[in-house]
């Protein structure tokens, strides 16, 4: 069956635009989880969310950053006035209900 | 804060070796622990998941091992191939769907 999918795998922006990240998980999949990954590094957890509910947004770095699930399903991680810092690549996984976690390809984010 | 180590960063090694990978972790209280592979430019590909309460798993020539109460796991790849040249993220879980908490990986390469 299809894994998860995110879009667009690239983005170059210039600095002080917003960027919206988007994930769409493993159909059925309860649990989505946003990662960012450094090079040369493990990902980074950032937030996750049970069905529509944000579970825990300690890791986002700061109020720029937001994410939704509205309907449970597809998910969007916003960055609002991007920085040159925030060039990364952006992970999302989902899990059936918190167990084994599956990977998208990710979102290569570039800031001018 | 939980905190994850692999060892060694980077190994080579010739086609057909038994080999192991090292991971360690700072708080004995996890939920799970998961093995990925990741290829360049790819997305993560979960090759194992170990529960709290078992002590390995086996998924065709890779064994995954671990001792919660000593905070370590180890991969062992037995019989190793070309194919097997990736890097190896190791990534514990906290409790019930948290976000995973992963090590910097080890950069592995199988010489033909």
């Amino acid at each position: 069956g299809a894994g998860v999918s995110q879009s667009p795998r690239y983005k170059v922006t210039k600095r002080g635009q917003d960027v919206a990240l988007r994930c769409d998980p493993i159909s059925g999949h309860v649990s989505l989880y946003w990662y960012r990954q450094a090079l040369g590094q493990g990902p980074e957890f950032l937030t996750y969310f049970n069905y529509e509910a944000q579970q825990d947004k300690s890791g986002l770095p700061n109020d720029r950053f937001s994410a939704e699930r509205p309907e449970g399903s597809i998910s969007t991680l916003t960055i609002q006035r991007t920085e040159q810092r925030d060039s990364a690549m952006y992970r999302c996984a989902s899990s059936l209900r918190g167990d084994e976690q599956f990977f998208g390809p990710g979102t290569r984010l570039t800031v001018l | 804060k939980q905190e994850v180590t692999q060892i060694p960063a980077a190994l080579s090694v010739p086609e057909g070796e038994n080999l192991v990978l090292n991971c360690s972790f700072t708080d004995s209280a996890i939920y799970n622990l998961q093995w990925f592979r990741q290829d360049p430019g790819k997305g993560l590909t979960s090759l194992l998941l170990i529960q709290s309460s078992q002590r390995e798993q086996t998924s065709g020539r890779l064994n995954a091992s671990l001792d919660k109460s000593s905070g370590r796991s180890t991969l062992y790849i037995a019989a190793s191939q070309p194919g097997d040249s990736a890097t190896y993220l190791c990534a514990v879980g906290g409790g019930g769907a948290d976000g995973l908490t992963f090590g910097k990986g080890t950069h592995l390469i199988i010489q033909p």
